[in-house]
């Protein structure tokens, strides 16, 4: 069974430019979760879907950051424009049932550098 | 503000030792507590979680406890391996907050 895709590995941009990171869940799954990791922040929320539906969404930085999940099974997570303090790496999550109450399985991430 | 901190930061052991993770923190409404391992370049492996009316989980030789009166969680790795060198992660979760995650334990296992 193939386990939360993320893409792409790795993307390198412009400051300014435009990044878009995908995520695939796992069939099945109706939580779907967005982790940025940093070595100053450590590892973060940004936002969480339910049934595709955005819950909570208090963790994304700012308006620059958004979130789709037209159907259940993708995701992305927007940066417009990007800035150097974005780099990181990003991680998607999915799990079944009681969002934070099951196992999170979680995508191998996005490393992004923004010049 | 909600605080998790791992214990130590850093961790070197030759094989075959029995180690212990240590997750605190400062919040005692804990509604569950997850401990994930990490490898270089990808992401968050669940390992084990804990639910707040539990006081132990265990998955074959890793056993994780809860002591929300101390506001603590430790994780034990019996006869350890190489193979279970990786960063340790706990995730604390009080159905209030937002999930906090825990600053990590670097574990290296000497063959």
């Amino acid at each position: 069974d193939a386990g939360v895709i993320q893409s792409p590995r790795h993307e390198v941009t412009e400051m300014g430019q435009e990044v878009t990171l995908r995520c695939k869940p796992i069939s099945g799954h109706d939580y779907l979760f967005w982790y940025r990791q940093t070595m100053m922040r450590g590892l973060e929320l940004l936002i969480y879907f339910n049934n595709n539906v955005p819950i909570d969404d208090s963790g994304m930085p700012e308006d620059r950051f958004s979130a789709k999940m037209p159907n259940a099974s993708f995701s992305t997570l927007k940066i417009q424009p990007s800035e150097p303090r974005d780099s990181a790496v990003y991680f998607c999550a999915s799990s079944f049932g009681e969002g934070f109450n099951q196992p999170q399985h979680f995508g191998d991430g996005t490393r992004l550098s923004i010049l | 503000k909600q605080e998790v901190t791992q214990i130590p930061a850093a961790l070197s052991v030759p094989e075959g030792e029995n180690l212990v993770l240590n997750c605190s923190f400062t919040d005692s409404a804990i509604y569950n507590l997850q401990w994930f391992r990490q490898d270089p370049g990808k992401g968050l492996t669940s390992l084990l979680l804990i639910q707040s009316s539990q006081r132990e989980q265990t998955s074959g030789r890793l056993n994780a406890s809860l002591d929300k009166s101390s506001g603590r969680s430790t994780l034990y790795i019996a006869a350890s391996q190489p193979g279970d060198s990786a960063t340790y992660l706990c995730a604390f979760y009080s159905g209030t907050y937002k999930y906090i995650f825990g600053t990590g334990t670097r574990l290296k296992v000497l063959a």
